[in-house]
């Protein structure tokens, strides 16, 4: 079956313009991670979504950024006045529901390349 | 703080030979999961292995294996008959599961291993 993808793979964009990365989950994931990875760094935890729950918000850098899931599926990464700074791959996975005591495999996709001039 | 710490940002090894790239973390829960993702050229993110903090046998698959140390908070992962495909990033990554049942992940900054012919 087809993986989680994202798109666009690459974009440039100029200082102070807003952008949108999207991403695709896995049919039937209800669970799906936005993460930020930037030269030298691990990857940074953003934004967590849930099935209908609340998402967690809790590693959003700015009130630049922000993130909506509609029906449960699809998702998309909003910067706003991007800055040089957000230059970073921007990494979205899925997995299935956790639960208490349980383990769930991550999927990754191919990223989305972000550059900002 | 949970914390995941890779202390060598890029390893060499020759092809056929073994390799081992370490990983430490910090944390005061008990029960949590441990996890080496392999990033290629192409970015995509991909489980290696995992192991789970409650089982004292280290996790193994095929020549990928780890040296799980719970109390020394470490977490090396062997790569035995190193063969080409193998150089990429390698990340070390922490999960816990939260109260409300969902999954949290700490990563690490990454070894970039070079496999040489």
């Amino acid at each position: 079956g087809a993986g989680v993808s994202q798109s666009p793979s690459n974009k440039v964009t100029e200082k102070g313009k807003d952008v949108e990365l999207r991403c695709d989950p896995i049919s039937g994931h209800t669970a799906l991670y936005w993460y930020r990875q930037s030269l030298g760094q691990g990857l940074e935890f953003l934004i967590y979504f849930q099935g209908n729950s609340a998402p967690d918000k809790s590693g959003l850098p700015s009130d630049r950024f922000s993130a909506e899931r509609t029906g449960g599926s699809v998702s998309t990464l909003t910067i706003q006045r991007t800055q040089q700074e957000d230059s970073a791959v921007y990494l979205c996975a899925s997995s299935l529901a956790g639960r208490a005591g349980g383990w769930n495999e991550q999927f990754f996709g191919p990223g989305t390349r972000l550059t900002v001039l | 703080a949970q914390t995941v710490t890779q202390s060598q940002p890029e390893m060499s090894v020759q092809e056929a030979e073994t390799v081992t790239l370490s990983c430490t973390y910090d944390t005061s829960e008990s029960d949590y999961y441990l996890f080496w993702y392999k990033q290629p050229p192409s970015r995509q993110m991909i489980l290696v292995i995992r192991q789970e903090a409650y089982k004292q046998q280290n996790a193994t698959e095929n020549r990928f294996s780890v040296n799980f140390q719970k109390a020394a908070k470490s977490f090396s992962l062997k790569i035995s008959d190193s063969q080409l495909g193998d150089a990429a990033m390698y990340f070390c990554a922490y999960g816990i599961t939260t109260t409300s049942g969902t999954y949290k992940y700490i990563f690490g900054t990454g070894t970039r291993l070079k496999v040489l012919a």
